[in-house]
């Protein structure tokens, strides 16, 4: 089957760094998605990763690893307005979005 | 530019009617577009995939009958909640594909539907 595995929630301190992981198992792989929902809204999207390696973009960044099945999404400076639910999405050989159950990140000040 | 609107944004109904939520790609043309519902604390959960001028493909468990699609235009699609129950409250979020794009989807901003 396919599955898409991230912390649930994680805290973390304004002005600090956080690490989002996500684990995958799909059938296929074209690329892998982060997004940034906040609460009642729609998600947006923040990266997508389809090569190895880090990609960067202001105080986000996005590593992948498609030979581990694993990324991870890199929160810098945090503010308050970090606040919210980071979805990882996994686009599979049919170009279908699995997702993640979503991590709640806690910015406290 | 690629924009997609949903409307309404938030809708309340009585139990038993039906309600048409619409999903418009604003700027570029989408042959297909996908129908999510979320429900809270919850991630997003596909409902179907929609594809301009057939039938959609509904994921398993979504019955056909009660969550009507339809993808009249590259740039239109349609989900109805026929006779909506309080359990069919939740928020109903659509993307839209652009044409040979295949690894893009873009949001629509949701909307939240109460049913009493």
């Amino acid at each position: 089957g396919q599955n898409i595995d991230q912390p649930t929630e994680m805290t973390a301190t304004e002005g600090a760094i956080v690490q989002i992981n996500c684990t995958y198992q799909t059938s296929g792989f074209n690329g892998l998605f982060w997004y940034q929902q906040h609460a009642g809204e729609a998600p947006t999207f923040l990266s997508y990763n389809v090569l190895d390696g880090l990609e960067e973009k202001g105080r986000f960044s996005s590593f992948l690893s498609r030979s581990k099945g694993y990324s991870y999404l890199l929160l810098k400076e945090l503010q308050m307005k970090d606040s919210a639910s980071y979805l990882c999405a996994v686009m599979d050989s049919n170009y279908q979005l699995i997702w993640g159950a979503g991590t709640k990140l806690i910015i406290k000040p | 530019g690629a924009v997609v609107s949903q409307h309404p944004s938030w809708v309340i109904c009585k139990s038993g009617t039906s309600v048409k939520i619409e999903c418009r790609s604003l700027d570029f043309q989408a042959t297909t577009m996908f129908w999510y519902r979320q429900f809270p604390k919850q991630s997003l959960m596909l409902m179907a995939t929609s594809n301009e001028g057939s039938k959609a493909t509904y994921e398993q468990g979504v019955e056909k009958d009660k969550f009507l699609i339809n993808h009249a235009s590259l740039t239109l699609s349609t989900l109805t909640v026929t006779s909506a129950h309080p359990e069919d409250s939740s928020f109903y979020i659509c993307s839209a594909r652009p044409l040979a794009e295949y690894n893009e989807q873009f949001f629509g901003p949701g909307t939240r539907l109460t049913v009493l």
